[in-house]
């Protein structure tokens, strides 16, 4: 069975500050990672995924996360906030491929300030 | 394609009446999900079809819940005799298995916020 668990329920930071959402995985096979973003009543938008193809995996609206094995970690970063960024952030997990059935953390939700 | 549809949005419900919610997938995707999102939480998978067969259930799917894909295109999700703690937003995804690009991951619709009172 597959999990991941997301440090921090709340994130809060400056506009142009430095984003870092953590997510840490568990899985018994090499695992297929997701980050998707959730805005209010809204669906779920994927923003990227690993596939091990590469470790530093570039996503969309600036994003990025780096698997890291060793760690059981595929955190999400962002250089610069911005407003628009404010939303809830969902890491999920599959361990079948990237069209399957994915097990999702509870979400951070992320906080930008003027 | 507009991508994932459901129908409705938001449907508020008398404990103990059924509810049907549909999905319309984009259209050339072979694989349709179900999940369930209660408020502060992530999404919990419910069940999947591969086309037309349903190829998975959860155990959080009671017997009250049932769900369809009669020729594997839309699907429904049923909920009999509701009950308070059905209350959640039911979310669709649909993704493609296989294809010249081996597959694609899962695109989700802006799901249907079920209120039982």
């Amino acid at each position: 069975a597959q999990s991941v668990t997301q440090l921090g329920s709340h994130v809060s930071v400056s506009e142009g500050a430095l984003v870092l959402l953590r997510c840490n995985y568990s899985s018994s096979v090499p695992p297929y990672l997701f980050w998707y973003v959730q805005y209010p009543n809204q669906g779920l938008q994927l923003l990227l995924k690993y596939t091990s193809a590469a470790t530093l995996v570039k996503g969309i609206n600036g994003f990025e996360a780096e698997f890291k094995k060793s760690e059981t970690s595929f955190h999400l970063t962002k250089p610069s906030a911005h407003m628009s960024d404010a939303a809830e952030y969902f890491c999920a997990v599959s361990n079948t491929g990237t069209a399957s059935k994915l097990t999702f953390g509870t979400g951070t939700r992320l906080q930008v300030t003027l | 394609d507009t991508g994932v549809s459901q129908d409705p949005r938001h449907k508020i419900t008398k404990r103990g009446q059924n509810v049907t919610f549909r999905c319309d997938p984009i259209s050339e995707h072979n694989r349709l999900y179900w999940y369930r999102q209660t408020l502060g939480q992530g999404p919990e998978f419910l069940t999947y079809f591969q086309n037309e067969a349903q190829l998975e259930k959860s155990r959080l799917l009671s017997d009250r819940f049932s769900a369809e894909r009669p020729k594997g295109s839309f699907s429904t999700l049923e909920i009999q005799r509701t009950e308070q703690g059905d209350s959640a937003m039911y979310l669709c995804a649909s993704s493609l298995v296989g294809g010249r690009q081996g597959g694609t991951e899962a695109f989700f619709g802006q799901g249907t916020r079920l209120t039982v009172v």
